[in-house]
């Protein structure tokens, strides 16, 4: 069984600022984990995965995450915000164990950034 | 280089209407996922294709939904007597091959809304 419980639905920030979205999963395996953004109106692009290698995963538009076994943790971080950052985040977790399968999604985060 | 595309992109229907749903996946992927995400929540599995092996139906809510898929191509999502709780964006997924670390490429979604 696996879940994934995302901290804070609503998360606003001034541009320039530090950007962090909390993600903690459950999984009775090794875990897979994802980060994908929506923009409205539009499916779900990647961001970022962890496949059990190393644990500080960089994605795209400058955001990074960090898988740490120990919180069951997989909080996703950029450095400085950007307007164009505004969208909904979702992590998800996956059984290592498996060939393919259902992914099990967070609630989602929605990323507010301010001028 | 066409991504996973999903017809119709909006749907308004009446209460008790059936209702059917495409997704084409990009060529070449064998697994192939539905999900329901409604107002404000996460994704929610409904259904899992991987190649010639059995689906995958653990998520679908009720047996009024259905699924095909054609092969590894098209998918059709069927809703039968259509409920208002069934109103929500029908996403569609595809990816490249078996593995659980495998990325999964979205649809814009389709909006099923039930009057």
């Amino acid at each position: 069984a696996q879940s994934v419980t995302q901290l804070g639905s609503h998360v606003s920030v001034s541009e320039g600022a530090l950007v962090l979205l909390r993600c903690n999963y459950s999984s009775s395996v090794p875990p897979y984990l994802f980060w994908y953004v929506q923009y409205p109106n539009q499916g779900l692009q990647l961001l970022l995965k962890y496949t059990s290698a190393a644990t500080l995963v960089k994605g795209i538009n400058g955001f990074e995450a960090e898988f740490k076994k120990s919180e069951t943790s997989f909080h996703l971080t950029k450095p400085s915000a950007h307007m164009s950052d505004a969208a909904e985040y979702f992590c998800a977790v996956r059984p290592s164990n498996t060939n393919a399968g259902k992914s099990t999604f967070g609630d989602g985060t929605t990323l507010t950034v301010k001028p | 280089g066409a991504g996973v595309s999903q017809s119709p992109s909006n749907k308004v229907t009446e209460k008790g209407k059936d209702v059917e749903l495409r997704c084409d996946p990009i060529s070449g992927h064998t697994a192939l996922y539905w999900y329901r995400q409604r107002l404000g929540q996460g994704l929610e599995f409904l259904i899992y294709f991987q190649g010639n092996s059995a689906p995958d139906k653990s998520g679908l809510p009720s047996d009024r939904f259905s699924a095909e898929r054609t092969g590894e191509s098209v998918s059709t999502l069927t809703i039968q007597r259509t409920q208002q709780e069934d109103s929500a964006v029908y996403l569609c997924a595809s990816s490249p091959g078996t593995a659980g670390n495998n990325e999964q490429f979205f649809g814009p979604g389709t909006r099923l809304t039930v009057l």
